[in-house]
This record gives structure tokens, C-alpha cells and sequence, in this order.
């Protein structure tokens, strides 16, 4: 099935530890990116990537870091520079130049302890 | 920035009632876009306006996007339980941009 998958969707870890969230799409979108949900919040973009080997910070990139090396995947790294980091991630992808219709994965619910 | 605010934030309906959510931009948007998102699910896309004063509709649903291109609405008509969720607005602000700005979304609850 085409998709976008996120992994793992329940994760826990003690504070000062990095963690990284893996997304892979298999659509061929060339634009990923990184959203943080909290509640009341919406959705704020933390870092997005528009081809391989190329990134921008978003809203609230601070704590958080990415990577592009390949097309299909864009895994985020919350370090333990990011102060309230339990938050639900949702990684998402589109088509460049389709008006961005963006298609989510099913979200990585991290809980910092 | 762009800033997209969208009212109101939760809406408690009976079921049959309908329903209505507003999303305006600080800036003239070249498109919106609306997503719904189930309880414990993740955003899906429902729709996208593009031209000034387009009405959209899907089943129950009609979106409108203003004259200026800097409103939009949602209208649900005669809510069922399965509209239960919370729908947000997204605007893209012009030719070339690559973010979409999310409004913080109008959580609708139904009851039976």
C-alpha cells in the first residue's frame, strides 16, 4: 500500500535523552515535513524538506533536528535541547507545485519522563 | 508572519443540528485547504479552495472561500455522530510557498 509510515507510534524516554522518529513515504512527494500537535495547539511546523539533501526550520525548529539523504525518508530528532518535548508528531508529505496538499502519517505520540 | 485563526474552538452540537467553522488569514491566500481529524487519528484532506467566492460541497459538507481570499468556512449540515472530530483550515499564501499555516481547529462534538 502507498503511505506514509511513522515509527514507532508509542515512545517513552527519559528527559535529557535524544530520540529519533522515523518517517518513510513511498508516494514519490518530493516535500516532507515535521508537525508538532499539542492540545488547543493546531499544528506547528517544525522543519520541512523540499529534495534530498536540503532542509528549512519551520515555526518552532529549536530542539529539533532533521535529515534528508533520501527522497522516501525524513526521520526528526527531538534532543534534549527541546524543553517540553512530549508532544504528538506528525510527519507529512505532498507533491511540490499540487497547490501542497499534505498527507499525513498516523503520528508518533512521544512521552518524556 | 501569516497567521490563520479560526473560531470557534470547540462546538458542541446535537445531533441533526448543524454546524459552522470560520478560518480568516492575516494575508490574501492563494489557496485554503480543510482537514478533518478523527479522535486518536491523524489529519486527512478534504478539500481545497482555489478561486474567489468558490462554494465547494460534499454531501453535508459545504466550504466557501470569500471574495477577498482571506476567509473561509466550513458548513455541516444536519450532524452525524460520525462528524465527530476536529477540522481544521489551512492557507497557502501565495504562488511558490511551500508552508501551509494551520489554524488550531474547531473540535465538534455530536451528541446522539
Amino acid at each position: 500500500d502507498g503511505g506514509i509510515t511513522q515509527s514507532p507510534k508509542y515512545l517513552f524516554r527519559k528527559e535529557g535523552q535524544n530520540v529519533t522518529l522515523s518517517c518513510e513515504q513511498n508516494l514519490n512527494h518530493d516535500a516532507m515535513y515535521w508537525y508538532r500537535q499539542d492540545p488547543g495547539q493546531g499544528l506547528r511546523l517544525i522543519y520541512y524538506s523540499q529534495i534530498v539533501n536540503d532542509f528549512q526550520k519551520g515555526d518552532i525548529a529549536e530542539g529539533y533536528s532533521v535529515s534528508r539523504e533520501k527522497k522516501e525518508s525524513f526521520p526528526l530528532t527531538v534532543t534534549s535541547a527541546q524543553k517540553n518535548p512530549t508532544a504528538f508528531y506528525l510527519c507529512a508529505s505532498s507533491i511540490m507545485g499540487s497547490g501542497n496538499t499534505i498527507y499525513f502519517g498516523e503520528g508518533s505520540w512521544l512521552t518524556v519522563v | 508572519g501569516q497567521q490563520v485563526m479560526q473560531i470557534p474552538q470547540y462546538q458542541h452540537v446535537q445531533e441533526g443540528e448543524d454546524f459552522t467553522t470560520y478560518c480568516n488569514s492575516s494575508t490574501t491566500l492563494s489557496n485554503i485547504q480543510w482537514y478533518k481529524q478523527r479522535p486518536g487519528g491523524h489529519p486527512v484532506f478534504l478539500i481545497q479552495l482555489v478561486k474567489s467566492g468558490e462554494v465547494k460541497k460534499q454531501k453535508r459538507l459545504t466550504f466557501q472561500f470569500g471574495e477577498a481570499k482571506k476567509n473561509s468556512s466550513l458548513h455541516i449540515t444536519a450532524t452525524q455522530t460520525t462528524d465527530v472530530g476536529t477540522y481544521f483550515c489551512a492557507g497557502l499564501s501565495g504562488a511558490g510557498s511551500y508552508q501551509l499555516t494551520f489554524g488550531k481547529g474547531t473540535k465538534l462534538s455530536v451528541i446522539p
